[in-house]
């Protein structure tokens, strides 16, 4: 069956960098755009970046830009998100998406926060 | 950016009786290719999000019938015919003309 899992989240200090990755199966993962979606604790769900099928297109929220860096490896099927210069409003779960297909697919969610 | 603005934010409804969310887009969300790409995710207790409606008013796989999207432009609206407990949960659309964005989510619940 389709999965989706995210891996990486954990604690991290202000100002320093994290990578998350999120591993498909179950599909044709080079077929398909990947969404990362975040939602702060008790917060509503914010869209982060998005990367097309074979990598050549990223797009990111004003709130990343700059600091994130979405990447995909279609060998290994995996997806990934560089996160650099964390701030304490980065803290939320992440999640990576298949918003390509229908039904759509979401990972668990990956917890990451941003604390000293 | 697109800002989308989702009303009412609270929802206490009666089981067997229908509900009605609004979602207003401070811009036009036709793309260029004629198509508008609204959606909307229901996001239940505990759960990750899943996607009921795509491009306004497609229902995914495997979603009741009693869910509807409609709308066009810059305003759109889910409908629940009628409320059944596992409709419990907050909603939210969201728009991907204009790489994307989530309205604010609107938590539905039980009277």
């Amino acid at each position: 069956q389709v999965q989706l899992v995210e891996s990486g989240g954990g604690v991290v200090q202000p100002g320093r960098s994290l990578r998350l990755s999120c591993a498909a199966s179950g599909f044709t993962f080079s077929r398909y755009a990947i969404h990362w979606v975040r939602q702060a604790p008790g917060k509503g769900l914010e869209w982060v970046t998005l990367i097309s099928y074979d990598g050549n297109n990223k797009y990111y929220a004003d709130s990343v830009k700059g600091r994130f860096i979405i990447s995909r490896d279609n060998s290994k099927n995996t997806l990934y998100l560089q996160m650099n210069s964390l701030r304490a409003e980065d803290t939320a779960v992440y999640y990576c998406a298949n918003l390509a297909t229908n039904p759509d697919y979401w990972g668990q969610g990956t917890l990451v926060t941003v604390s000293s | 950016d697109v800002v989308l603005t989702q009303s009412p934010l609270s929802l206490p409804v009666t089981l067997g009786q229908p509900a009605s969310i609004s979602c207003r887009s401070s811009q036009s969300l036709v793309d260029s290719d004629g198509n508008t790409y609204l959606n909307w995710f229901q996001q239940r207790p505990g759960q990750s999000p899943r996607r009921l409606i795509y491009k306004v008013s497609n229902r995914d796989s495997g979603v009741p019938d009693r869910f509807s999207g409609s709308g066009s432009g810059t305003d759109f609206t889910l409908k629940i015919s009628r409320v059944e407990a596992e409709d419990v949960g907050v909603y939210y659309c969201m728009q991907s003309t204009h790489l994307g964005t989530f309205g604010q989510g609107t938590k539905v619940e039980i009277k």
